[in-house]
């Protein structure tokens, strides 16, 4: 078993409409999670970063964590055609403090 | 500022040819990191450093190399090149290590692409 899962999409949907991405986690110690969000041909930038459980918002962007069914979500809302890109989960690993990633998400923005 | 630097962008290798990826970095940072990026996979870690002089395994090291003399550059080695290592690498940094990126982000590269045929 993999230890982020996340479904590759592609994801399309049209521009306006709310957004929602998940991953699913396997290690319940798990703290840090993170959404990165990565362009054709460029390398990822960190979008969303959250701690233990809950919701965090920034703009149009709403990270959520459930630590308790092992599940991260990232909400955008009033999808725009700027927002097409590949979005990956990412946690931490404690022991050594590496990044452990999903395979990533595409979400195609339709005009 | 230019942020994290990669070169070269594309590079087409024969089995068997060895190459180094450059990286460099203008902002101070200490930790830096080597990744690889498969079609519909995540990100792999190859190698990591905690600051100029030491370097660390990752989660895939088998076929790399790297070295780090200075705080701004953290080259990748491939010695031997084997198809197995076509793939995307990006070079990052940060100024911290994950448990604190909400305040100091890692910063990636745009990536160097590598055929090995």
């Amino acid at each position: 078993q993999k230890e982020v899962e996340q479904d590759p999409g592609p994801l399309s949907v049209p521009e306006g409409a709310i957004v929602s991405l998940n991953c699913t986690y396997s290690n319940s110690a798990f703290q840090y999670f993170m959404w990165y969000r990565q362009y054709s041909r460029k390398g990822p930038e960190l979008l969303m970063y959250t701690y233990s459980s809950g919701n965090k918002e920034d703009g149009r962007f709403t990270a959520q964590v459930d630590k308790s069914s092992k599940y991260i979500s990232l909400f955008i809302r009033d999808s725009q055609p700027s927002d097409s890109a590949t979005y990956l989960c990412a946690t931490v690993r404690d022991s050594n403090y590496q990044l452990i990633w999903g395979a990533g998400t595409k979400l195609i923005i339709k005009p | 500022n230019a942020g994290v630097t990669q070169t070269p962008k594309f590079r087409i290798l024969k089995i068997g040819q060895s190459m180094t990826l450059q990286c460099t970095q203008d902002m101070n940072h200490n930790y830096m990191y080597w990744y690889r990026q498969d079609p519909g996979m995540g990100l792999k870690l190859i190698y990591y450093s905690v600051g100029a002089g030491i370097t660390d395994k990752g989660e895939v090291p088998n076929g790399y190399n790297v070295s780090r003399s200075t705080t701004e550059d953290f080259p990748l080695r491939l010695e031997l090149a084997a198809p197995s290592q076509t793939s995307v690498y990006f070079c990052a940094s940060s100024y911290s290590p994950p448990t604190d990126y909400s305040n100091q982000p890692q910063h990636f590269g745009d990536g160097t692409r590598l055929s090995i045929l």
